[in-house]
């Protein structure tokens, strides 16, 4: 298997649950992100990781929680979310290095009802 | 003031039209530029990188202008294909933090 894959494509959770979306990547990166695509507005970066540590959390609600575990494997948790919530979440890889582009999952579908 | 700006659109063409996109981006300090595709539910895809010196690939041009903080796309001959929504991209306080423009969508018509 190649490329960035993540896990489930599409989520419906009410605002009480628990849920974890997670990302893999086959690349050989040292640098993994998650995006957060609403609908008519642009990608917002959330969390990115470099070499498995945390390098940036754009003020995101504590309610997401990420979790790198190794250079491979992203994830992130889910807990009492929003309506407002409710967007695309895309994974993405890259090298950390100067010009080189970042590959993103299909994206997980999420919807809190 | 967003960090990547970018014509809003829509553009409405017709197959074989020329069509450029504008970008301007307000961190100084980025040093790495993109343009990026995405299609209608999919997940964005590169298209190219933009280097200060310019570059070509086949029917698409991308200009970078540091000094203006300005990047440019142009595509030559379009294609029904080329139909999508295309992202500006700068990095932003590293080499790899990518922040994304709202994107302009493009719509080539027969």
């Amino acid at each position: 298997e190649t490329g960035v894959t993540q896990t489930p494509r599409h989520l419906v959770m009410g605002m009480t649950n628990k849920k974890s979306l997670k990302c893999e990547q086959h690349l050989g990166h040292n640098a993994m992100y998650w995006y957060k695509q609403s609908a008519k507005k642009p990608l917002e970066l959330m969390f990115v990781y470099n070499f498995k540590e945390q390098t940036e959390n754009n003020s995101v609600p504590s309610r997401f929680s990420p979790e790198c575990p190794n250079s491979s494997h992203l994830f992130l948790h889910l807990h009492t979310l929003q309506p407002e919530d409710s967007a695309l979440y895309l994974c993405a890889s890259s090298q950390v290095a100067q010009n080189t582009e970042a590959f993103f999952g299909q994206g997980t579908r999420l919807t809190v009802v | 003031r967003k960090e990547v700006e970018q014509d809003p659109g829509p553009f409405n063409v017709p197959e074989g039209a020329t069509v450029a996109f504008n970008c301007t981006y307000s961190n100084s300090a980025s040093q790495s530029f993109f343009w990026y595709r995405q299609d209608c539910r999919k997940e964005p895809k590169l298209l190219m990188s933009v280097y200060s010196s310019g570059n070509e690939d086949g029917r698409f041009t991308a200009q970078l202008n540091r000094a203006s903080q300005y990047i440019s796309l142009l595509i030559r001959d379009s294609k029904l294909s080329d139909s999508a929504t295309y992202l500006c991209v700068a990095s932003s306080g590293g080499y790899n933090k990518l922040i994304f423009g709202a994107g302009t969508r493009l719509a080539v018509h027969p």
